[in-house]
């Protein structure tokens, strides 16, 4: 079975440059999620999504990020404008929908950010 | 507000000996605990996944154990070896919206 795909592996901007990174999950799974991951810490949720809804953004920082999942697959995040604060890793996630919520997520192997 | 804590955040032992890491939770409404490894520079690789009716998982020389009553699971490593050295994740899910919520990590090294 195929992984969680992302692309790109890495990426070097200059702040206010505009930036967008790709996913596409397992197939078949219904839920999405991007998260950030800032050096020497845990990931942070940015946005999950059910299909092609958003179940959860509220830390996502809405005045420069954007994340959209047409037709319910594959998954685009955007920053406009970068800061130098936003360099991390970009990992995606998915997972099956299963009755009661036991399900296992699966990671990409995530996008290096670097804004210089 | 769920909030995940992993201690120690640094661990560095030799190699051969057994070893514990702790990720504690602050509640209980959880579907699972998975636990992740996560290499230098690349993405997360699920270890083990414990349900919240489950006690323990095993695989090969990892065990995890799950005590949801007091929000503590920990990850026990039986005869370290090198290759066993990354950081080490715990993320919880949470009932209702089932999203992942992670620890900071345990960085593991295992000295030869």
């Amino acid at each position: 079975e195929a992984g969680v795909a992302q692309s790109p592996r890495y990426k070097i901007i200059e702040k206010r440059q505009s930036v967008a990174f790709w996913c596409n999950p397992i197939s078949g799974h219904a839920t999405l999620y991007w998260y950030q991951q800032i050096l020497g810490q845990g990931p942070k949720l940015l946005i999950q999504f059910q299909n092609n809804g958003v179940v959860d953004d509220s830390q996502l920082p809405k005045d420069r990020f954007s994340a959209e999942r047409l037709k319910g697959v594959d998954s685009t995040l955007k920053i406009q404008p970068a800061k130098l604060e936003d360099s991390a890793v970009y990992l995606c996630a998915s997972s099956l929908v299963a009755p009661g919520g036991n399900t296992e997520a699966f990671f990409g192997q995530g996008t290096r950010l670097t804004v210089v | 507000k769920q909030e995940v804590t992993q201690i120690p955040a640094a661990l560095s032992v030799p190699e051969g000996e057994n070893l514990v890491l702790n990720c504690s939770f602050t509640d209980s409404a959880i579907y699972n605990l998975q636990w992740f490894r996560q290499d230098p520079g690349k993405g997360l690789t699920s270890l083990l996944l414990i349900q919240s009716s489950q006690r323990e998982q095993t695989s090969g020389r990892l065990n995890a154990s799950l005590d949801k009553s007091s929000g503590r699971s920990t990850l026990y490593i039986a005869a370290s070896q090198p290759g066993d050295s990354a950081t080490y994740l715990c993320a919880v899910r949470i009932q209702g919206a089932q999203k992942l919520v992670f620890g900071q990590g345990t960085r593991l090294t295992i000295n030869p």
